[in-house]
């Protein structure tokens, strides 16, 4: 079965200071990755994914994710956060494509200090 | 990528009784799926809606306890049954078509006292 850790529970990044979320994954196949971030009272918006080919993913709000398979890692990254990044980070990884629905991380909460 | 709505955004409900929520795309999506999230935690799959079938639970997870339909391309429910406070949690449908980003509907807060 797959499985998604996600080791920080929370973290705290002062605002313009760059941002690493990290995840690992254990699955069987190829891994089809997903990162989603939920704000407060709100859905989950999808920030990027990887299915396959350029391991370096750009995603929405400038954030971009590293697929290393050697470390079963997909760690997300942004260069400088801004006070609006603050929200729950969740990373999934899906079989299929997510075609049998995704297995979610624990998520990362994420604090920005002014 | 979809648009999903999902309806209502929040209720609160007795013990012993169900609550329906639906949810619609704004266009045709092969998969949905619904999911929960307890307070405080991740989320965790309940189930897979299958169009004009039964839909496909995940382990802990009943159809007496969660009926859904999915009667056309854009559009399913999910009742939660004869509800007790554990229930309490925010419900979240999803969709998507083929390889590709599944959207989330804004979530149902269902309170049950």
């Amino acid at each position: 079965a797959q499985s998604v850790t996600q080791p920080d529970i929370h973290i705290t990044v002062s605002e313009g200071a760059s941002l690493e979320l990290r995840c690992n994954y254990s699955y069987g196949a190829t891994p089809y990755l997903f990162w989603y971030v939920q704000s407060p009272g709100q859905g989950l918006q999808l920030l990027l994914k990887y299915f396959s080919g350029d391991t370096l993913v750009q995603g929405i709000k400038g954030f971009e994710a590293e697929f290393k398979r050697s470390q079963s890692s997909f760690n997300l990254r942004k260069p400088s956060v801004h006070w609006s990044d603050a929200a729950e980070y969740f990373c999934a990884v899906g079989a299929g494509g997510g075609a049998d629905g995704l297995t979610f991380g624990k998520g990362t909460h994420l604090i920005i200090q002014p | 990528s979809a648009v999903i709505s999902q309806k209502p955004s929040r209720d609160i409900c007795q013990r012993g009784t169900s609550l329906t929520i639906q949810c619609q795309v704004d266009s045709q999506v092969t998969m949905m799926f619904w999911y929960r999230q307890q307070p405080g935690q991740s989320l965790t799959l309940i189930a897979t809606a299958n169009q004009g079938s039964e839909a496909t639970y995940e382990s802990g997870f009943v159809i007496d306890k969660f009926p859904i339909s999915r009667p056309n391309l854009t559009f399913s429910t999910l009742t939660v049954s004869n509800m007790s406070p554990e229930d309490s949690s925010i419900y979240l449908c999803s969709g998507g078509t083929g390889v590709g980003g599944y959207t989330f509907g804004s979530g149902t807060r269902l309170t049950v006292v």
